[in-house]
């Protein structure tokens, strides 16, 4: 079995800040993670993925991820947070070739002015 | 967006109308997904084909029906629906099937309010 934990239903940050969006996964072998974002009234888009190799994964929009192997963990982050980021982020792990994805349940950003 | 288009963008339907929802994508992908989004609960995989054929069926309903004529269509067919069945539903595509480094990419949903 697989699953995602993401801990904060919202996170809120002053534009400018740092932005960190967390999630940890479980899952037996190596995991194949993924991010999305969600704008109201929109489907997922896809910002970035982890597979293999470096640990931090740069994405769309200046987003980053850091895969740390030992925590289990994948969070999401982004230096300067802007207003337009505020938006609902999902991870997402897969076990292996032809295992579906799992989603977290998903954090609301909400970056203010 | 992202090359995948869904019709209809809402729909308001009865308990005992039939209705279906059409997903199209433009990316020359292989696999096509449905997906549900409710309140307050994590995406759920409803149906997946890979090459045409459903290769997973996550004990969807019957009243749920998906079809893929071709690999770039998919439509979910909706009948006899409970209002629980209200949600956002996603079509989602993929290029190589199933393999480890695909990425799905979604289209914008059908929000689907069943009275």
């Amino acid at each position: 079995a697989q699953s995602v934990a993401q801990p904060e239903d919202q996170v809120n940050v002053a534009e400018g800040n740092p932005l960190t969006v967390k999630c940890t996964y479980s899952v037996s072998g190596n995991p194949y993670l993924f991010w999305y974002v969600q704008y109201p009234n929109r489907g997922l888009q896809f910002l970035l993925k982890y597979i293999t190799g470096d640990n931090l994964v740069k994405g769309s929009y200046g987003f980053e991820a850091e895969f740390n192997k030992s925590q289990t963990s994948f969070h999401l982050k982004k230096p300067s947070a802007l207003v337009s980021d505020s938006a609902l982020y999902f991870c997402a792990v897969r076990k292996a070739a032809g295992n579906k994805l799992t989603f977290g349940g998903g954090t609301r950003v909400l970056v203010k002015p | 967006e992202t090359g995948v288009t869904q019709t209809p963008r809402h729909l308001v339907m009865g308990m005992t109308n039939k209705k279906s929802l059409k997903c199209e994508q433009h990316l020359g992908h292989n696999a096509m997904y449905w997906y549900k989004q409710s309140a307050k609960k994590p995406l759920e995989l409803m149906f997946v084909y890979s090459l045409e054929e459903r290769v997973e069926n996550n004990s969807v309903p019957s009243r749920f029906s998906p079809e893929c004529p071709n690999s770039s269509h998919l439509f979910l067919h909706l009948h006899t629906l409970q209002p629980e069945d209200s949600a956002l539903y996603l079509c989602a595509s993929s290029q190589g099937g199933l393999g480890v480094t695909d990425t799905q990419y979604f289209g914008p949903g059908t929000r689907l309010t069943v009275l």
